[in-house]
């Protein structure tokens, strides 16, 4: 079945850091890639989309590219900052008009930004 | 003002004892879901409901159920908690279910069987 495996954490970086969040995974057709972000005592918000290989989403200065070649969709931000310590999970969604968008999830990646 | 709301945010129950998680929410999406987070690993969906049509992950155990009276609520039924279902349990909805839709989640519900 379709599976998604994100880097180990946790992260930790200083304010001004460069992050990268490691996502592969293997599905069956061109899934849609999401990275989801959950701040604490918070629930599971979208950070980011891509729907078609070669797309990149972004947001909040966050970026992922969707690599069909590599199977890929890594997180990427330039300068992180104290806000940005969260977990973050990357998740796919099966192809085809039946999944009702269900989405398999990463075991997530803990960063934590100090100061 | 929260979307998807989940009571209670803890919830201590006994092994063998009945238990209801629930999920509300104010978007009026057709698709609800239902997923079980443990310690460290990925959520793992439980089921989903499109509209009133109930649709159960093929591991999902059938000690788990779950209804849905209305567009706006859902339960999660434990009929016999083990200490291995002690996890996150997060609901979520999307509005029509398209695979490139984003999910709306709640704060989840932290369940402690003892």
């Amino acid at each position: 079945g379709d599976s998604v495996t994100q880097m180990e954490g946790p992260v930790t970086l200083s304010e001004e850091a460069f992050l990268t969040i490691n996502c592969t995974y293997t599905a069956t057709g061109y899934p849609s890639l999401f990275w989801y972000v959950q701040y604490p005592g918070e629930g599971l918000q979208l950070l980011l989309k891509a729907t078609k290989a070669d797309d990149k989403g972004s947001n909040k200065g966050f970026e992922a590219t969707y690599r069909k070649e590599t199977t890929s969709f890594h997180l990427e931000k330039g300068s992180v900052q104290v806000s940005d310590s969260a977990v973050y999970f990357c998740a796919l969604s099966e192809p085809g008009g039946t999944s009702y968008g269900k989405l398999t999830f990463g075991q997530g990646t803990i960063l934590t930004v100090h100061p | 003002d929260a979307m998807v709301i989940q009571n209670p945010r803890y919830q201590v129950t006994q092994f063998g004892k009945p238990v209801t998680l629930s999920c509300s929410q104010t978007l009026n999406h057709n698709v609800m879901y239902w997923y079980q987070q443990k310690s460290s690993q990925a959520p793992k969906l439980l089921f989903h409901y499109y509209d009133k049509d109930f649709n159960n992950e093929a591991d999902t155990p059938d000690n788990f159920q779950s209804r849905r009276p209305n567009t706006s609520f859902c339960f999660l039924d434990i009929r016999s908690p083990g200490l291995g279902d002690a996890a996150m349990y997060l609901c979520a909805t999307s509005r029509d279910g398209q695979r490139n839709e984003k999910l709306f989640f709640g704060s989840g519900t932290q369940l402690s069987v003892l």
